[in-house]
């Protein structure tokens, strides 16, 4: 089955830094990736995602980019804000395919 | 994004007894929903995925009689945690698929069993 990989594990940085995670995956069937933010005691919120036929997708401060060949992509996060410390999980799965595989999730905090 | 719901919130039972906890997708339809458990600084672990009109499907040391699902319509699907022990205290989440492929997430339900 699918493995995926997250780092790193914990991220600190200055507000207004950019901030990376890292994920990668094994399964080249593998080509859907979404991106999951959770702040304490709730759910996860959909952030961001990209398919494989796509390299890269920006959405205001957040991006996410895609390797295929490497089989890994990154969440980049610009001018960090307080408000973007949480554990932030990244995901793997076939389109066709019911099931998501999850990154071990990097816990972020922005310092002011 | 789609909004998905979770009730209770939290909830505080005495062991043996059964508690439910249900998931709605609530601005569009969802054949498949999923239930996850999530411990403390961990990882979502996936517990069974529930399709709409059909049994679930249990991950691989999950209890299917302890832990009952049932996905009767195309926006509501149940957990039931039955004889619970302190032991099942943990974050359960539910996640809808809005087809394709995107999973929105509830917000969670906290469960404590004394």
């Amino acid at each position: 089955g699918e493995n995926v990989e997250q780092h790193p594990s914990t991220l600190s940085v200055q507000e207004g830094d950019s901030a990376v995670i890292k994920c990668t995956y094994s399964d080249s069937a593998s080509n859907y990736f979404p991106w999951y933010k959770q702040e304490l005691g709730k759910g996860p919120q959909l952030i961001i995602d990209i398919r494989s036929n796509v390299g890269e997708k920006k959405d205001q401060r957040i991006a996410v980019t895609l390797n295929k060949t490497a089989k890994h992509f990154s969440l980049h996060i610009t001018e960090t804000q307080p408000e973007d410390s949480a554990v932030y999980f990244c995901a793997a799965s076939m389109v066709t395919g019911n099931q998501f595989y999850f990154g071990t999730g990097t816990s972020l905090t922005v310092i002011p | 994004g789609a909004v998905v719901s979770q009730h209770p919130s939290r909830v505080i039972c005495k062991s043996g007894t059964s508690v439910k906890i249900e998931c709605r997708s609530l601005d569009f339809q969802a054949t498949t929903m999923f239930w996850y458990r999530q411990f403390p600084k961990q990882s979502l672990m996936l517990m069974a995925t529930s399709n709409e009109g059909s049994k679930a499907t249990y991950e691989q040391g999950v209890e299917k009689d302890k832990f009952l699902i049932n996905h009767a319509s195309l926006t509501l699907s149940t957990l039931t945690v039955t004889s619970a022990h302190p032991e099942d205290s943990s974050f359960y989440i539910c996640s809808a698929r809005d087809p394709p492929e995107t999973q929105y997430f509830g917000p969670g339900t906290r469960l404590l069993v004394l």
